[in-house]
C-alpha cells in the first residue's frame, strides 16, 4: 500500500498570506490528524478529521482550519500567516489506533 | 491535558550496545503508547506500540515496557547499528469513547550510534 502523501513538500510564504496544505491518507484509512512540529514546541496536535467531521481539536487559534473530503483526503488552511507559523506540518492517517505519518510540508513564513 | 516527559534528550552509544529511552505520562486514562523514529527530512515512522493491557512487547531488536502504576514506559534497542541513529519520540493517547486520535508527544531523544 502507498503511504501517506503530502503536498507540497516545501512552501515559502510572506506574513499575512494564507496557505493550504494537502494530505492523502493510506487507502482505507478514514481518520486524518494534523500536527505541527517546531524546534521550540515539538510535535503538537492541531486537529483530527473522521468521516468528513472534525472529531478533535488542539490548542491552536482559529486561523488554523481544516476539512476532509468524502475520499478521506484532507486539507488544512492557515490564514493571515505569522512568522511563528514556520514549521513542519505533518499529517497522519489511522485505521485502528496506530497513526502513520506522511513526510510533512515544510512551511517557511518570511 | 496529558503531559509526556522524555529522557534523555541526547544519547550516544557504541555500535552493538543497548540504548534505553524513558518516558513518563501524567494522565492515568492514557491507554495507547507508540514510539516513533524520525530521520532527517522525513516524517515520524511508527516502530512499535503498546496498549495499557500489556506490560511488554518485543519486535526483533526493539522492545517496549509499560508500568501503568508508575505511569512510565521505556524503549529498549539492543545490538544497536549505525542506521538506528535518529530522533526517537514517545507518545501517549487516551482513545476513550470518542475514538479521538490526538497523540501527546515527548520532546524527543537524539540517538547517535558510533561505529
Amino acid at each position: 500500500k502507498a503511504g501517506v502523501t503530502q503536498t507540497p513538500r516545501y512552501l515559502i510564504k510572506t506574513r499575512g498570506q494564507q496557505v493550504t496544505l494537502s494530505c492523502s491518507p493510506i487507502s482505507g484509512h478514514r481518520s486524518v490528524s494534523w500536527y505541527q512540529q517546531t524546534p521550540g514546541q515539538g510535535l503538537q496536535f492541531l486537529f483530527e478529521y473522521f468521516s468528513e467531521t472534525q472529531r478533535n481539536k488542539g490548542n491552536f487559534p482559529g486561523r488554523f482550519s481544516g476539512r476532509q473530503f468524502s475520499n478521506s483526503r484532507s486539507e488544512m488552511n492557515v490564514s493571515t500567516l505569522e512568522l511563528g507559523d514556520s514549521a513542519l506540518y505533518l499529517c497522519a492517517s489511522s485505521l485502528a489506533g496506530a497513526q502513520f505519518f506522511g513526510p510533512g510540508t515544510r512551511l517557511t513564513v518570511l | 491535558g496529558e503531559n509526556v516527559e522524555q529522557h534523555p534528550s541526547t544519547l550516544s552509544v557504541q555500535e552493538g550496545d543497548s540504548a534505553v529511552i524513558k518516558c513518563t505520562y501524567s494522565d492515568s486514562a492514557s491507554n495507547y503508547f507508540p514510539w516513533y523514529k524520525q530521520e532527517l527530512g522525513k516524517g515520524p515512522q511508527l516502530i512499535i506500540d503498546i496498549r495499557s493491557n500489556v506490560g511488554e512487547k518485543k519486535d526483533q531488536r526493539i522492545a517496549v515496557t509499560l508500568n501503568k502504576t508508575a505511569k512510565h514506559f521505556s524503549l529498549h534497542i539492543t545490538e544497536t547499528q549505525p542506521e538506528d541513529s535518529a530522533v526517537y519520540f514517545c507518545a501517549a493517547l487516551n482513545k476513550g469513547q470518542t475514538g479521538a486520535n490526538n497523540l501527546f508527544f515527548g520532546t524527543g531523544t537524539r540517538l547517535t550510534v558510533i561505529p
